[in-house]
């Protein structure tokens, strides 16, 4: 099974509206981070958060962690058509690499 | 203009051939990684390099070949004893020191190789 793994698999929302998905994760972690891929090209680096942070923001986006959980999710806020694609959590298996999980797909519609 | 490229795009091949799949990066990062995607599904590492003339196995080498002669460039060679090697292929890079799971990795926009 895989270290991370998003929650939902798939999300479809509304232009405008907030958008929530969620990362588990089984071991323990140094750093957790976000990415976003849009369909067919390469990931873009969203958000890092150190295992000693609970909450960090990025223009509109919010990521937290929940250590104690293993758990971690992204909020991105009033969505817009653009912030359709896929978006994965990557957490540090070691300090030299790091695990994918399989993706959430948020598809925001106008 | 600094990034990662791969080339190329899309590539074809037939069953039984090796292909090289090329990535350069201008960003002066030390480590290297090439990803495997398959459709819906994350990414899995096939191998890194934290170093020029250093790499090692991620979780899916088998079938796969690297080099890193020069820090720019981590070629990835698909030979024909990969089993099943139609995916896209996704190069990255990272600063290091520290430990390089502390910093962001760069991606290429990828290979899609198709095999028949």
């Amino acid at each position: 099974s895989q270290q991370g793994e998003e929650d939902p698999q798939a999300l479809s929302i509304q232009e405008g509206e907030n958008a929530t998905m969620n990362c588990s994760y089984k071991t323990s972690i140094n750093n957790l981070q976000w990415y976003r891929q849009n369909s067919g090209r390469g990931l873009v680096h969203l958000i890092l958060i150190r295992s000693n942070e609970r909450e960090k923001h990025s223009g509109r986006l919010r990521v937290t962690l929940d250590t104690s959980k293993k758990s971690s999710s992204l909020l991105i806020t009033a969505s817009r058509a653009a912030d359709t694609a896929s978006y994965f959590c990557a957490t540090d298996a070691s300090r030299q690499n790091f695990v994918f999980g399989p993706g959430t797909r948020l598809s925001v519609l106008p | 203009d600094g990034g990662i490229t791969q080339s190329p795009k899309y590539l074809f091949r037939k069953e039984g051939q090796n292909v090289t799949l090329s990535c350069e990066q201008n960003l002066n990062h030390d480590a290297m990684y090439w990803y495997r995607q398959d459709p819906g599904q994350g990414l899995r590492l096939i191998y890194y390099s934290q170093i020029v003339n250093d790499f090692q196995k991620g979780d899916i080498a088998e079938g796969y070949s690297v080099s890193r002669e020069k820090k720019e460039s981590f070629p990835l060679t698909v030979t024909s004893a990969q089993k099943n090697p139609t995916a896209f292929y996704l190069c990255a890079s990272s600063p290091t020191g520290g430990g390089s799971s502390y910093y962001e990795q760069y991606f290429g926009p990828g290979t899609r190789l198709t095999v028949t």
